[in-house]
C-alpha cells in the first residue's frame, strides 16, 4: 500500500555526534517530502523539506537526502544537542494529495 | 511567522458528550485539517477543508465532523465522544506553499 515509514522507532546518540534518521517511502508518484521535528507537548515543527526534482538539501545544521532509486529520504543531523530531543516525521506529498506521515522516530541525546 | 492556535491545550470530557475543538489560523490559508496522533500510529487525517463552508472526508471520519463558517476558523466536533477517542488533536493550515503549519495539539481525554 501507499506509506511512509520509518526504519527504527527510537535513536540514541550522544552529545556532539551526527544523528541519521531514515523514512521509506512507497509511491514513486510522490514528489514532494518534509522532514518535521515534535518537542514533548507541542505540535510538529516544519525543519526542511525536498522537492524530488533534487537529491540533497542543507540548512541549519541539518541535511535532507533523497533517493528516489530505492524510495529512502534521511535526516542528518550535526552536532547534535540536548535540544534536538525530539520525535522526528518524515511526511510525503503527491501532486493534488494530502500528506502522507511517517509514525516518526524519537531522538534522544545523551550527555 | 504562521500562527496555528487551538484553543483548548487539554482536555477531560465524559463519555457521550458532545466535543468541540476550535482552531484558528492567522495566515489567510485556503486549506485547514485535522489529524489525531497516537503512540505508533502517526498522524491519520479526520477532515480537511479548501475553503469556507467546504469540507472533505479524511482517512478517519467515523465519529467526527467538521465546521468551517470563516475561513481563519476550522472547528472538530465530536458528536458523542467515546474512548476510544482519547487521542492528541493537531489542526494544521496550508497556504500556498505546500507547508502544513501546526498547532500545539488538544491532548483529549474521553473518560
Amino acid at each position: 500500500g501507499e506509506s511512509v515509514g520509518l526504519h527504527l522507532p527510537t535513536l540514541s546518540v550522544q552529545e556532539g555526534d551526527n544523528s541519521i534518521i531514515n523514512c521509506a517511502y512507497s509511491n514513486s508518484a510522490s514528489d514532494y517530502f518534509i522532514w518535521y521535528k515534535q518537542e514533548s507537548g507541542k505540535g510538529p515543527q516544519f525543519i526542511i523539506d525536498i522537492r524530488s526534482n533534487m537529491d540533497k538539501r542543507q540548512g541549519q545544521r541539518v541535511t535532507v537526502l533523497l533517493n528516489k532509486t530505492v524510495k529512502h529520504l534521511s535526516l542528518q543531523i550535526a552536532a547534535t544537542q540536548p535540544g534536538d530531543s525530539a520525535v522526528y516525521f518524515c511526511a510525503e506529498n503527491r501532486d493534488g494529495q494530502n500528506f502522507v506521515f511517517g509514525p516518526g522516530t524519537r531522538l534522544s541525546v545523551l550527555p | 511567522d504562521v500562527k496555528v492556535t487551538q484553543s483548548s491545550r487539554y482536555l477531560v470530557k465524559r463519555t457521550g458528550e458532545k466535543v468541540f475543538l476550535e482552531c484558528v489560523q492567522d495566515m489567510d490559508h485556503e486549506n485547514m485539517f485535522w489529524y489525531r496522533q497516537d503512540p505508533g500510529l502517526g498522524l491519520r487525517l479526520i477532515y480537511f477543508s479548501y475553503d469556507v463552508k467546504m469540507k472533505e472526508k479524511g482517512d478517519i471520519p467515523e465519529g467526527y465532523s467538521v465546521s468551517r463558517e470563516k475561513k481563519e476558523r476550522f472547528s472538530l466536533i465530536l458528536e458523542s465522544a467515546s474512548t476510544n477517542q482519547t487521542s492528541m488533536y493537531l489542526c494544521a493550515s496550508e497556504g500556498a506553499v505546500e507547508k502544513l503549519f501546526f498547532g500545539s495539539g488538544t491532548q483529549l481525554s474521553v473518560l
